[in-house]
């Protein structure tokens, strides 16, 4: 198996409910990122880790908690969404957190209830 | 305000002829650019990246163009293939940040 892989593809869940996306990695990256793609929109940075370290929070509401426990794996906790976070949540994964190509899953499309 | 602008949301080419991708920019900061193909139900696929210092990268059928002082780049692919009918997303970033900013993309479809 190889690139990355999230899971599921597909999630539908109510507001109150709590839930977390899976996000794994086998191509020994260092850095891992959570992106937001909404309808219309550009993809919108949201997490940076790189080597386990949390490097950016681009000002994410708290109802979004990452966690990254090893360099191949990274979360998405999700808890309380509202109905605009209906999107697709894409991972991403590099060599190490600098000027270099990111490698993508195919994503989790969301929606919120 | 986006920084990065696909001012084009859709594309039709012919099959053989060149398909011609525009993206352009606003901060002069951005050194780094590349460019993603996406197909439906699938994530982004890098194609081709271009760095600040060069105006030109040449990947097989893929050519990317950049021109600093329009702030502009483009994506050339020559001959235009059925399978790459998709959706391009240009991509810049910096050396400060390393925060790609995305365009919102441009499809592509190349007839048969």
């Amino acid at each position: 198996e190889t690139g990355v892989t999230q899971t599921p593809r597909h999630l539908v869940m109510g507001m109150t409910n709590k839930k977390s996306l899976k996000c794994e990695q086998h191509l020994g990256h260092n850095a891992m990122y959570w992106y937001k793609q909404s309808a219309k929109k550009p993809l919108e940075l949201m997490f940076v880790y790189n080597f386990k370290e949390q490097t950016e929070n681009n000002s994410v509401p708290s109802r979004f908690s990452p966690e990254c426990p090893n360099s191949s794996h990274l979360f998405l906790h999700l808890h309380t969404l509202q109905p605009e976070d209906s999107a697709l949540y894409l991972c991403a994964s590099s060599q190490d957190h600098s000027n270099q190509p990111q490698h993508f899953g195919d994503g989790t499309r969301l929606s919120i209830l | 305000d986006q920084q990065v602008k696909q001012n084009s949301p859709s594309l039709s080419v012919q099959e053989g002829r060149i398909s011609i991708l525009n993206c352009d920019y606003t901060n002069s900061m951005f050194d780094y650019f590349l460019w993603y193909k996406k197909y439906p139900a699938e994530g982004p696929t890098f194609l081709i990246s271009i760095s600040s210092i060069k105006d030109k990268n040449e990947d097989g059928r893929f050519t990317v163009f950049l021109n600093k002082s329009a702030k502009h780049l483009s994506l050339h692919i020559v001959p235009s293939q059925p399978g790459d009918s998709a959706v391009y997303f240009c991509a810049a970033s910096d050396s400060g940040t390393y925060k790609y900013i995305f365009g919102t993309g441009t499809r592509l479809k190349v007839l048969a």
